[in-house]
């Protein structure tokens, strides 16, 4: 079954840091999201991303931020200077079609980000 | 807006005894239910979805879930619980209304006793 692909799994970085977090969505796929979970919190909607602009991002999705499609196969989050409060598990996820309409929409096995 | 809100953060069951892990919704539109799994150490697997089809949805491993209206409920449930399904379940709304994003529950842990 094809899947959502995530790397690094863990990366610990030091505070200030810039750090990318990589994906490679299911390749039929046209709508990309990336959703984080800080421990013992909710699963958070970031952002998605089709036809290589940002459809709709959430309130955390600063300037700080930011995402990219560099080719036609990834997919990746950049953080610029990471605080300690960005320590989370970072979720890629792809649909085929628009995931507000009810279509599935798939998950990676996430990034754990620890910044120190 | 939406939400989510699932009722219980632990539920302990016995191998071969009934799961039942509840949640409610609220929406503004009709909405797009889900529940996810996350078994230790991976990624979310999706295990039933409604979408204003029939209400009583089956899902993969033997899982199931009904959706009521009135109650703006859409609890899951599984006749016979597995010790493979030991796992956080996430009761995910997706609102037509604010069509670009999944809202997630806070996560159910299900541990199951020998």
């Amino acid at each position: 079954e094809p899947e959502v692909t995530q790397t690094p799994s863990h990366q610990v970085t030091q505070m200030g840091q810039e750090v990318i977090l990589r994906c490679v969505p299911i390749s039929n796929h046209l709508y990309f999201y990336w959703y984080r979970q800080i421990l013992g919190q909710k699963v958070e909607f970031l952002v998605s991303f089709y036809n290589n602009e940002i459809s709709e991002k959430s309130e955390i999705f600063d300037d700080q931020f930011s995402v990219e499609r560099p080719d036609g196969s990834n997919f990746t989050l950049k953080i610029r200077s990471t605080k300690l409060e960005d320590s989370a598990m970072y979720f890629c996820a792809s649909s085929e079609a628009w995931g507000g309409s009810g279509n599935t929409i798939y998950f990676g096995e996430g990034s754990w980000l620890t910044v120190v | 807006a939406q939400s989510v809100t699932q009722l219980d953060s632990h539920v302990s069951v016995s191998e071969g005894t009934p799961v039942l892990l509840r949640c409610n919704y609220s929406s503004s539109y009709s909405p797009s239910l889900f529940w996810y799994v996350q078994h230790p150490n991976k990624g979310l697997q999706l295990l039933l979805k409604y979408t204003s089809a029939a209400t009583l949805v089956k899902g993969i491993n033997g899982f199931e879930a009904e959706f009521k209206k009135s109650e703006t409920s859409f609890h899951l449930t599984k006749p016979s619980a597995h010790m493979s399904d030991a796992a956080e379940y996430f009761c995910v709304v997706s609102d037509r209304g604010s069509a670009r994003q999944l809202t997630f529950g806070s996560g159910t842990q299900l541990t199951v006793l020998p």
